[in-house]
C-alpha cells in the first residue's frame, strides 16, 4: 500500500538549519507531483512546496522563498525539504504528501514531523 | 496570495446535512475546477475527500459532495455519522501555479 514516512524533525535555534526527508513506498514515485505542507501548533494547514516528477517544475509559497529548497531523488524514492534561516514561525509539524493531477491536490499523506524552532 | 476563508465552526446533529463554505476569488476558486477539500482528526495526517471541485477518490462515502458557485465552493455532508466530528480544509490551485488552503472549519457532531 502507499507509504510516507517523514524524518529529520527536531529542535533547532533560530537561524540554524534542518533537512526533512520523506521515503515512500507503495507507488511509482518518479510518475508523482509531490507536496511539502506545514501546520503550526493549534493551527492550519498552509502549503510549503511543491516538485514535478522530473524536478523541473518547483514552486514555494513567499513565507518560505528563498530559505527553503525541495528536492527528490527518484532511485531512492525520497523528497526532501532543506530548511535553512530558521524562525520561531516556521515551527509547525511538516507532511510530505503525494500529488493528485499533477500538484492541484494531495492525495496520500505522512504523519509528519515536527520542527521546533526555539533558543 | 491570501488563505481562502471558511467559517471557524458549523455543528450539526447526527442525520443531518451541514455544508462547509471555502470563498476565494477569481485566480484561485472560481478560476479553476482544482477545489479540493480534506478532513483532518485531531493528532491525525489529512484526508483528501474531495478533488476537482467534486470528485470523491475511491473509498470516500457518497455522503461527500462538494460544489461550487462562482468564487465560493461547498462541502456538503448528509447524513451526518458521529466519525464525522473533525477538522475540514479546503484548498485551491492559483493563477500563479500555488496552492493556498482555507483557515479550517471545525465540525461538532451534537
Amino acid at each position: 500500500q502507499v507509504r510516507l514516512v517523514e524524518s529529520g524533525g527536531g529542535l533547532v535555534k533560530p537561524g540554524g538549519s534542518l533537512r526533512l526527508s520523506c521515503e515512500v513506498s507503495g507507488f511509482t514515485f518518479s510518475d508523482y507531483y509531490m507536496s511539502w505542507i506545514r501546520q503550526a501548533p493549534g493551527k492550519g494547514l498552509e502549503w510549503v512546496s511543491y516538485i514535478s516528477n522530473s524536478r523541473k517544475t518547483i514552486y514555494y509559497a513567499d513565507s518560505v522563498k528563498g530559505r527553503f529548497t525541495i528536492s527528490r531523488d527518484n532511485a531512492k524514492t525520497s523528497l526532501y525539504l532543506q530548511m535553512n534561516s530558521l524562525r520561531a514561525e516556521d515551527t509547525a509539524v511538516y507532511y510530505c504528501a503525494r500529488g493528485h493531477e499533477g500538484a492541484t491536490s494531495m492525495d496520500f499523506w505522512g504523519q509528519g514531523t515536527l520542527v521546533t524552532v526555539s533558543s | 496570495q491570501s488563505a481562502l476563508t471558511q467559517p471557524a465552526s458549523v455543528s450539526g446533529s447526527p442525520g443531518q446535512s451541514i455544508t462547509i463554505s471555502c470563498t476565494g476569488t477569481s485566480s484561485d476558486v472560481g478560476g479553476y475546477n482544482y477545489v479540493s477539500w480534506y478532513q483532518q482528526h485531531p493528532g491525525k495526517a489529512p484526508k483528501l475527500m474531495i478533488y476537482e471541485v467534486s470528485n470523491r477518490p475511491s473509498g470516500v462515502p457518497d455522503r461527500f459532495s462538494g460544489s461550487r458557485s462562482g468564487n465560493t465552493a461547498s462541502l456538503t455532508i448528509s447524513g451526518l455519522q458521529p466519525e464525522d466530528e473533525a477538522d475540514y480544509y479546503c484548498s485551491s490551485y492559483t493563477t500563479i501555479s500555488i496552492l493556498v488552503f482555507g483557515g479550517g472549519t471545525k465540525l461538532t457532531v451534537l
